[in-house]
């Protein structure tokens, strides 16, 4: 049972355009949600979260968007930049307890 | 600043032999603690946490434990590994939340563990 879902695996942005990665979750009590970016053989790198009281934060390129009635948030870049390729994590969670994580969606910015 | 620490990157053990993963953390004392993996083509899996010495609690029942012997030290066990205990094992730390709301999550650069 996957509580919280990136329903695409893969996802191929121009260089300079938008790119907007999804995620869904179905555990109502999650009330902090983050994302993450990843490349291989790393561990993943924090780079935003939203609070479950915000619909929106917003933090230099990266903006999250919460949407508590439809269980779903969304990361938006703009602009986007090679270095942004990379496997990106959408997680929720709250409290001490650990996060839950999704798939994972392959960013690929081309040039 | 706070750095979290693990070792070794890689490891490649046989089947049946134990385990041990050690992270550290410095620059923060009393931090929740936690190891996830990561299995080929999947997200990560929540193993285990810890809010202090000597607690743990554990998300999966499997063949692998884990112990809080220092604040800041974390370490993953086993005593004979399994073919599926194979993946990428990560350590995170994060500050109580009693410290001002929700703190996020900051990752180790993992292990990769292969077992033959």
């Amino acid at each position: 049972d996957q509580q919280v879902k990136q329903n695409s695996p893969s996802l191929s942005v121009q260089e300079g355009r938008i790119s907007i990665l999804n995620c869904d979750y179905t555990n109502s009590m999650f009330d902090y949600f983050l994302w993450y970016k990843k490349y291989p053989a790393e561990g993943p790198t924090f780079l935003i979260s939203i609070s479950s009281i915000k619909d929106k934060n917003e933090d230099g390129r990266f903006t999250v968007f919460l949407n508590k009635s439809a269980k779903h948030l969304s990361l938006h870049i703009v602009p986007s930049q090679p270095g942004d390729s990379a496997v990106y994590f959408c997680a929720a969670g709250g409290g001490a307890d650990g996060l839950t994580f999704g798939k994972g969606t392959h960013l690929i910015i081309q040039p | 600043s706070q750095t979290i620490h693990q070792w070794p990157a890689t490891l490649v053990q046989p089947v049946g032999s134990p385990l041990s993963l050690e992270c550290t953390v410095e620059g923060t004392s009393n931090p929740n603690l936690y190891w996830y993996r990561q299995a080929a083509g999947r997200g990560l899996q929540l193993l285990f946490y810890s809010v202090g010495i000597g607690q743990i609690s554990s998300e999966v029942p499997q063949n692998l434990s884990a112990s809080r012997p220092q604040d800041r030290q974390f370490i993953l066990s086993s005593k004979k590994l399994l073919l599926s205990d194979s993946g990428f094992y990560l350590c995170a730390f994060n500050r109580d939340r009693g410290q001002g709301g929700n703190q996020p999550q900051h990752f180790g650069d993992g292990t990769r563990l292969s077992i033959l």
